[in-house]
């Protein structure tokens, strides 16, 4: 059973403080994506990488940053947490040849106070 | 560019009956089309898939969706609805194209009345 796994369900974080979130996949996916999920707004993609230390910016790449040093991991970084991002966090995985056919992890709730 | 309208934010209908979840789209080039299914507190599942063969696309429990290229529409539809169908469900567009981008909608959510 495939499966794409997140650090934490549920987290709490302080405004300014350094946030990680990190993303495991298990299916040797070469892509991996960031969202980010709010109601009424949808999923808007953040950063996504096609291949390790590879990055392109999604459409709200502001206040985020990304790193990939391995094929199975891909983490989200904010770099000085602020309240607006306050969000649900989504991390998906695709094949490289099925880019839309994307596999995603349960989602960490960030609160930002 | 591509765009993708879910035309209800929610929609009830009652066990048993039938459902039928919106979804429009805007594309400049051959367009695949997807729904994806999000239960509470789950992450988002591939429910059907639509790649330029045949344009009655059959997912899983029971769901199934039409590509209409003269509606511009991808509808997703189930007979009979089950309790467990209660979800959030998101039509998403992405373009055949060496930069293809996937579009997520807004999302439907569906209630099911007893």
């Amino acid at each position: 059973d495939v499966k794409v796994t997140q650090s934490s369900r549920y987290l709490v974080k302080r405004t300014g403080e350094k946030v990680f979130l990190e993303c495991v996949q298990d299916m040797d996916h070469e892509n991996m994506f960031w969202y980010r999920q709010d109601p009424g707004l949808g999923l808007r993609l953040i950063y996504f990488s096609y291949d390790v230390k590879m990055k392109e910016k999604g459409d709200i790449p502001e206040g985020y940053s990304v790193s990939r040093e391995k094929k199975e991991r891909f983490s989200l970084i904010l770099e000085s947490a602020s309240t607006n991002q306050t969000s649900m966090y989504l991390c998906a995985s695709s094949d490289l040849l099925v880019l839309y056919e994307q596999y995603f992890g349960p989602g960490t709730r960030l609160t930002v106070t | 560019a591509q765009s993708v309208t879910q035309l209800d934010s929610h929609v009830s209908v009652s066990e048993g009956t039938p459902v039928l979840l919106r979804c429009n789209y805007s594309s400049s080039y051959s367009p695949s089309l997807f729904w994806y299914v999000q239960h509470p507190n789950k992450g988002l599942q591939l429910l059907l898939k639509y790649t330029s063969a045949a344009t009655l696309v059959k997912g899983i429990n029971g769901f199934e969706a039409e590509f209409k290229k003269s509606e511009t529409s991808f509808h997703l539809t189930k007979p009979s609805a089950h309790m467990s169908d209660a979800a959030e469900y998101f039509c998403v567009v992405s373009e055949t194209r060496r930069d293809d981008k996937i579009i997520f909608g807004k999302g439907t959510r569906l209630h099911i009345l007893p």
